[in-house]
């Protein structure tokens, strides 16, 4: 079945650091993949998406880009700040259907020390 | 602002109690899905409806069923609360959109079962 797998946390940075976030899926079809962002004490929200081979998704300076050839869709920002000090989630949606079902990963924790 | 509502963020009850999570969205979504997030285990999908008084089973319904008679409402019942039910329940609406579904969330309900 679908499957989403994330690099284990925590991840601890120090201010304007380059982060990366390792992301691998398995799927059927052509899923569109996800980054979702959990701030302290809030639910989840969508941070970035691509929904076909070799899109780009970015936002807030963050940036991923999905890659069939190797099942991955990490995350990335090229400095990142103690404001994105958060738990990320890469997930991937079902196309073979319009239930609109995801599957996340783990989920990694960013602590970002100033 | 689009929202997500869940009726508690936190929560305690007692072993074999039944317990209700109300969630709320004002968007007209057709699909809402009930998740548990645990740490480590990311979230996991417990529910989800794609229509009105229309449910499906996601990956770990057991011990929960779920009600949605209005469109805009979706319940998640715990018909005899356990131990292992303690958890972070999330509750998320999305459009029928094939392959471009962002999920809204609500803040969450921190459920302890005692």
């Amino acid at each position: 079945g679908n499957s989403v797998t994330q690099m284990e946390g925590p991840v601890t940075l120090s201010e304007e650091a380059f982060l990366t976030i390792n992301c691998t899926y398995t799927a059927t079809g052509y899923p569109s993949l996800f980054w979702y962002v959990q701030y302290p004490g809030e639910g989840l929200q969508l941070l970035l998406k691509a929904t076909k081979a070799d899109d780009k998704g970015s936002n807030k300076g963050f940036e991923a880009t999905y890659r069939k050839e190797t099942t991955s869709f990490h995350l990335e920002k090229g400095s990142v700040q103690v404001s994105d000090s958060a738990v990320y989630f890469c997930a991937l949606s079902d196309n073979s259907s319009n239930t609109g079902k995801l599957i996340f990963g783990q989920g990694t924790t960013l602590q970002v020390k100033p | 602002d689009v929202k997500v509502t869940q009726s508690s963020r936190y929560l305690v009850k007692r072993t074999g109690e039944k317990v209700f999570l109300e969630c709320v969205q004002d968007m007209d979504h057709e699909n809402m899905f009930w998740y548990r997030q645990d740490p480590g285990l990311g979230l996991r999908l417990i529910y989800f409806s794609y229509d009105v008084k229309m449910k499906e089973k996601g990956d770990i319904p057991e011990g929960y069923s779920v009600s949605r008679e209005k469109k805009e409402r979706f319940s998640l019942i715990l018909e005899s609360a356990s131990t292992n039910q303690t958890s972070m329940y999330l509750c998320a609406s999305s459009t029928e959109q094939r392959g471009n579904t962002e999920a809204f969330f609500g803040q969450g309900t921190r459920l302890t079962v005692v």
